[in-house]
């Protein structure tokens, strides 16, 4: 069965430094990995996806994520958070076909501090 | 880029009547799409999958009766909370898929549905 671990339920950095947010993963087979973030009463928003190739992904607003095989991670990044990027991060783990769904992570709460 | 719509955005309704909220892939045809239903402050719980042309494929847990899923055309969607008890309130979510060139498959989510049942 496939799981998504988000080791982090809340995360507050100040703005303008760098941040990570940890994802792992358990997948049998190669898999598509996604970070979605939500802000609060919206739905998700697609930030990167990681199919194949270059294992570091970038996304939009500035994230960047890396894809470990060897570690089962797909950790998220950003070099200097903005205030705006305070809100609920999920990763999430899917195949490829007309079968296949998601399996989210419980999610990131980040909160950003002026 | 690929954009779903939800509506209503946001509906009361009294405890025994049915509620229809419709989800919308504007600028890509969509075969599939998903059901999700979030709790506050927890992740997203699929509860169906939406295949156009065809009978919904259900979650285990998730009474097909209660949540009546049309997938009748390309671009739409529907779930309808039948008989709606407050147990039912809830953050509802869709999500279309799109198959871009190249294979690669992404959904992409509406931008959900709060429902109150009193």
């Amino acid at each position: 069965a496939q799981s998504v671990t988000q080791p982090d339920i809340h995360i507050t950095v100040s703005e303008g430094a760098s941040l990570e947010l940890r994802c792992n993963y358990s997948y049998g087979a190669t898999p598509y990995l996604f970070w979605y973030v939500q802000s609060p009463g919206q739905g998700l928003q697609l930030l990167l996806k990681y199919f194949s190739g270059d294992t570091l992904v970038q996304g939009i607003k500035g994230f960047e994520a890396e894809f470990k095989r060897s570690q089962s991670s797909f950790n998220l990044r950003k070099p200097s958070v903005h205030w705006s990027d305070a809100a609920e991060y999920f990763c999430a783990v899917g195949g490829i076909g007309t079968a296949s769904k998601l399996t989210f992570g419980t999610g990131t709460r980040l909160q950003v501090t002026l | 880029g690929a954009v779903v719509s939800q509506h209503p955005s946001r509906v009361i309704c009294k405890s025994g009547t049915s509620v229809k909220i419709e989800c919308r892939s504007l600028d890509f045809q969509a075969t599939t799409m998903f059901w999700y239903r979030q709790f506050p402050k927890q992740s997203l719980m699929l509860m169906a999958t939406s295949n156009e042309g065809s009978k919904a494929t259900y979650e285990q847990g998730v009474e097909k009766d209660k949540f009546l899923i049309n997938h009748a055309s390309l671009t739409l969607s529907t779930l309808t909370v039948t008989s709606a008890h407050p147990e039912d309130s809830s953050f509802y979510i869709c999500s279309a898929r799109d198959w871009a060139s190249g294979g690669t498959d992404t959904q992409y989510f509406g931008p959900g549905t709060r429902l109150t049942v009193l």
